[in-house]
């Protein structure tokens, strides 16, 4: 039972446009969520969160969008740098529970 | 500051074989998280420490098990090891569990099981 999801297991976008990283959950009860971003060899970076009393939370160039009716959750990363090539991981958590991982999604920034 | 940190950073075991793997926190939290990750998949939770106690237990065997000492570290253990157990264990720290927050993750144990 995947009950957070990202459909898209890369994605290429050309440095200093925008990188849109999409995610689906199906948990209603979920009240917090995350985006982590991941280097080889790494463990998870946090990058932003946001709560569900939300629907849009900004940091520098990263911006998350929630929308709770449709169950979707996106990052937003612009301008896109080099640097920001990684694995995207989308999470979920209900109170102070554990986190629930989507897939991940690999970005690649093309100069 | 220091952040979370794991040791040990690689490891090889064969079938069979038990394991030890330690997490500190990050200074001043006191609940640590463990997750295992395997290839192209997200992480799954195993196991959440508060103050010493269980707080939440994923959907792992017996085989795996943990505890958080007085200083708030943490050791997970796995017994009787098979190849599926190959994966990155990832550790995470959260100051607190009374509220949803970010969790602070360390670099990961990279468990190899031949």
């Amino acid at each position: 039972d995947q009950q957070v999801k990202q459909n898209s297991p890369s994605l290429s976008v050309q440095e200093g446009r925008i990188s849109i990283l999409n995610c689906d959950y199906t948990n209603s009860m979920f009240d917090y969520f995350l985006w982590y971003k991941k280097y080889p060899a790494e463990g998870p970076t946090f990058l932003i969160s946001i709560s569900s009393i939300k629907d849009k939370n900004e940091d520098g160039r990263f911006t998350v969008f929630l929308n709770k009716s449709a169950k979707h959750l996106s990052l937003h990363i612009v301008p896109s740098q080099p640097g920001d090539s990684a694995v995207y991981f989308c999470a979920a958590s209900r109170g102070a529970q554990k986190l629930v991982f989507g897939q991940g999604t690999r970005l690649t920034i093309n100069p | 500051d220091a952040g979370v940190t794991q040791s040990p950073t690689h490891l090889i075991k064969t079938r069979g074989q038990h394991v030890t793997l330690r997490c500190s926190p990050i200074s001043g939290h006191k609940s640590v998280s463990w997750y295992q990750q395997v290839l192209g998949q997200g992480p799954q939770f195993i196991f959440q420490y508060y103050e010493k106690e269980e707080r939440g237990r994923g959907n792992f065997p017996d085989r795996f098990s943990a505890r958080q000492f007085p200083n708030y570290s943490s050791e997970l253990n796995v017994n009787a090891l098979l190849l599926g157990d190959s994966a990155l264990y990832l550790c995470a720290s959260t100051w607190d569990i009374s509220r949803s927050t970010e969790a602070f993750f360390g670099q990961g144990t990279r468990l190899t099981v031949v």
